[in-house]
């Protein structure tokens, strides 16, 4: 099985800042990675798939990129409503495993 | 509008069982797999299992095989997991997530808010 592993754990960020979380497959996955953002209390939300494309609705601060086993979210300029834990996801094989997540907090 | 309203949860014993529904709206669901995911207080999220668009193909985690069963009733736009044997480790809040697509490569476009579940003596 495909192992995912982001980083860092924790992230601290001031608002307007650049955040970029970074996330690492165990063996390559081409382009079948997901990206979700969870706020306290609330569902997960779909961010990015296909690596690079977002998904309906999502501003375009929010971009990924990279391929095979390493891929990285940026957040060009953070506001107060996207401090929240990013997870990735692998969907290349099964199991479609998450990383454990980074959460984005406020410096 | 997309909404998935999941139902169900509730505190049992170890060793007991839920059935857990997922009421789906505003889409053709007949069209798209469907998914579990579920996260445990405090931690990361795990998938749990996934159906096909017709219920004809399945796959679950490891951690819940031969004790959780994904099924699905495309008359009634209902997604269900049937859980046995339950463990303390079973422990989340269930979320029921809809695929982009009818099987294959899986990720979630759409998530319901989920439904408790709580293994205790």
């Amino acid at each position: 099985e495909i192992v995912m592993t982001q980083s860092p754990a924790t992230l601290s960020v001031s608002p307007g800042e650049r955040a970029t979380l970074s996330c690492r497959a165990s063996q390559s996955v081409s382009n079948s990675l997901a990206w979700y953002q969870q706020k306290p209390g609330q569902a997960p939300r779909l961010l990015i798939y296909g690596a690079s494309t977002r998904a309906t609705g999502i501003p375009a601060r929010f971009s990924g990129s990279g391929s095979g086993t390493e891929f990285t979210l940026t957040i060009s300029s953070l506001q107060s409503e996207d401090f929240a834990v990013f997870y990735c996801q692998q969907y290349y094989d099964w199991p479609p495993w998450f990383g454990q997540g980074t959460k984005v907090e406020i410096k | 509008e997309v909404q998935l309203l999941e139902s169900g949860g509730g505190s049992v014993q170890p060793g007991g069982s839920l059935r857990l529904s997922c009421a789906a709206s505003g889409f053709t669901f007949n069209t798209y797999a469907m998914s579990w995911v579920r996260q445990a207080p405090g931690k990361g999220l795990e998938w749990v299992s996934s159906i096909s668009n017709d219920g004809g193909s399945t796959k679950y985690a490891d951690s819940v095989k031969g004790r959780f069963t994904i099924s699905r009733d495309n008359s009634k736009n209902t997604l269900y997991l049937q859980t046995y044997n339950l463990r303390a480790e079973d422990t989340a809040i269930y979320y029921c997530a809809k695929d982009p697509r009818d099987w294959g490569w899986i990720y979630f476009d759409y998530w319901g808010q989920g439904t408790l579940v709580t293994v205790s003596s």
